[in-house]
Order: structure tokens, then sequence, then C-alpha cells
């Protein structure tokens, strides 16, 4: 099957820092990706969708200037949480759809972010 | 938007029994029914799916059923075994791969030795 990593896989980083998260597809190119946040023991919520070579559309209540995404080829998309604090602490999880009839999305392994 | 409730929260079975997740969904258009598996840590892995044009599907231990007039799709583990403990999400489309997914809240199924 398809596979997309995510990289880092763990991050801590301080209030106020950014920090940036990449979602690579390894073996297929994906012109969408999207972006996702986990908080413990709740369901995934879609952020926002990644498209390649334009502005990024994000969900109803997301903030766009603090999620800055950027989807610069077709293989990797970057989320960057920007001034981050300690309530942006989370499970930050990608997908990128196959392309070609199949309809089946492939999730990157995750990112747990913890702003101290 | 899509309106999905998931039944139950959490399915404790023995192993060896069956399991049964419940989703239900509310916009028509729906023609991709997916399951997911998400284990602790990880980002969650397709375990099976069905478009609208069959009403089951199988694959091993595991099941998809839907039912598209009622507008629900189930998911059906026999045979369950330890490594079957996770949380299960179901996530209804209209397919294509163009559209992020709206998740149900989830199963937290749990194989008792």
């Amino acid at each position: 099957g398809a596979v997309v990593s995510q990289h880092p896989s763990r991050v801590i980083c301080k209030s106020g820092t950014s920090v940036k998260i990449e979602c690579r597809s390894l073996d297929f190119q994906a012109t969408t990706m999207f972006w996702y946040r986990q908080f413990p023991k709740k369901s995934l919520m879609l952020m926002a969708t990644s498209n390649e070579g334009s502005k990024a559309t994000y969900e109803q209540g997301v903030e766009k200037d603090k999620f800055l995404i950027n989807h610069a080829s077709l293989t990797l998309s970057t989320l960057t949480v920007t001034s981050a604090h300690p309530e942006d602490s989370s499970f930050y999880i990608c997908s990128a759809p196959l392309t070609g009839g199949s309809w089946e999305q492939y999730f990157g392994p995750g990112t747990r972010l913890t702003v101290t | 938007g899509e309106n999905v409730e998931q039944h139950p929260s959490t399915l404790s079975v023995q192993e060896g029994d069956s399991a049964v997740i419940k989703c239900t969904y509310s916009d028509s258009a729906s023609n991709y029914f997916p399951w997911y598996k998400q284990e602790l840590g990880k980002g969650p892995q397709l375990i099976i799916d069905i478009r609208s044009n069959v009403g089951e599907k199988k694959d091993q231990r595991i099941a998809v059923t839907l039912n598209k007039t009622a507008k629900h799709f189930s998911l059906h583990i026999t045979e369950t075994q330890p490594e079957d403990s996770a949380v299960y999400f179901c996530a209804p489309n209209s397919g294509g791969g163009a559209d992020g997914l709206t998740f149900g809240k989830g199963t937290h199924l749990i194989i008792q030795p």
C-alpha cells in the first residue's frame, strides 16, 4: 500500500516558539493532502486541506495565521504551528488520497506536539 | 455537511467472540464507507471499505455491511484476538479523495483474554 510519513514523530517546544511538521508521500504523488488534529481520547478533526501550488483551505474555526500550511511539491506538505501555546498540544496527523480511481486515503503516523 | 454517529463508544468482548460496531450518517450523497483502526500513538489505518453499489464485503475475519436506505453501515469482526484491541473509526464520504474526512467519535474495542 501507499506510504505517508511524518517528521518529527514527537516534538516538545516552549510557549511562543514555532514548530514545523512535515508530511511526505513516499511512493506516490499527492496534489492534495489533509491535516487533522486529535486530542486525547477524541476523534480526528479536519483542520485544513493542503493544495499543491495554491493556498490551503481551512475548516471553520481554524486560524490560518496560526497554522501555516505550505504544499511546495507533489510529495511534501508542511504545517507550521506559529507562536505555539499549551492549548496547541495535540496529535497532528496528515493524510493523502491516491488518485486514479482509488478512493483510499493514507494516513501518516502522526506527530505528538507538546508545548510547555 | 456530514453528521456521523458511531456506536457503541466502548465495546468489551471475550477473545474469540464477535464484535459489531455501527455507524450512521446523514448525507445521502455519501457513497464510500471506510473503517479505520487506530492503535495508541499511531495514525489510523484503513482496514476495510465498501462502495455504495455493494451491500457487503468480507476480508478474512473482518466484514462491512451497508444499508444505504437507512444510512448506516457496520463493521463486523469475528473470532476476535488480542491484537484487535484498538479504537475504530468510521468516515463515510462521497469518495474520490477530494475532500477531507468527517470521522465518527470512535469505538474503543477491548478484547478480554
